[in-house]
């Protein structure tokens, strides 16, 4: 098993602003390393896969880096439709793991 | 277009065996690189995943909860099915089906680097006498 933790566990941010999110693997998972944004009462959604690369549909303002244990999603200016929990999960062991959330809400 | 439903009880007693199915189209689980899996969501907490089953029958479990689950698929019928027994009201959660996309054959790891890129709509089970 290979624990994800996410910093900072919450923040509050106003429409416009530049938003990171961190994600550490207690041991190196590679790029194997995606993102989600978690909106109430619906499915999660697929923001970046291999820890950098955009998913179709998904705006432009959303940049993940990283590789081994380190990695960030940014969102460049965050949007009205963007306040909603993120969460990373690494797959690069045969157990996936999610870390805990990061609840963005508006400020 | 993938589509992936979840059917099942709401409500479950305790000690009782949770069966859930995962009805979808859009994709073939015997196309190569493709998976279904099952993710779980307790009220008020993180996303867990729980086990995943892929087109050449490779399945794989949480270590936490491995004894407890079973992941089958019927292709034909488009369908994976997950069991999971002995529930307990700690198991109260939304149960989310997922299309797994196998982005690439990683040469270095002899792994297929994956991503969840559909989920279900979900499907809240409640453990309760």
């Amino acid at each position: 098993d290979i624990p994800l933790t996410q910093s900072p566990s919450s923040l509050s941010a106003s429409v416009g602003d530049r938003v990171t999110i961190t994600c550490r693997a207690s041991q190196s998972v590679s790029n194997y390393l995606n993102w989600y944004q978690h909106k109430p009462g619906k499915a999660p959604t697929l923001l970046i896969y291999a820890a950098s690369s955009l998913q179709t549909g998904v705006p432009p303002r959303f940049s993940g880096s990283g590789s081994g244990t380190d990695f960030t999603l940014t969102i460049s200016s965050l949007q009205p439709e963007d306040f909603a929990t993120y969460y990373c999960q690494q797959t690069y062991s045969s157990s996936w793991t999610f870390g805990q959330g990061t609840n963005v809400d508006i400020k | 277009q993938i589509t992936l439903k979840e059917s099942g009880p709401a409500l479950v007693k305790p000690a009782q065996t949770l069966t859930l199915t995962c009805n979808f189209s859009g994709f073939s689980l015997s196309t190569t690189g493709v998976g279904v899996g099952w993710i779980r969501q307790p009220p008020g907490k993180a996303l867990e995943w729980l086990a995943v089953i892929y087109w050449d029958e490779g399945k794989r479990y949480s270590p936490f909860l491995k004894s407890r689950l079973t992941i089958t698929k019927d292709t034909p019928k488009d369908q994976v099915v997950l069991t999971m027994t002995n529930m307990d009201p700690v198991d109260t959660a939304t149960y989310y089906c997922v299309h797994v996309k196998s982005l690439y054959y990683d040469l270095m790891t002899a792994y297929y680097n994956v991503c969840v890129d559909f989920w279900g709509q979900g499907t809240l089970v409640t453990v309760s006498s």
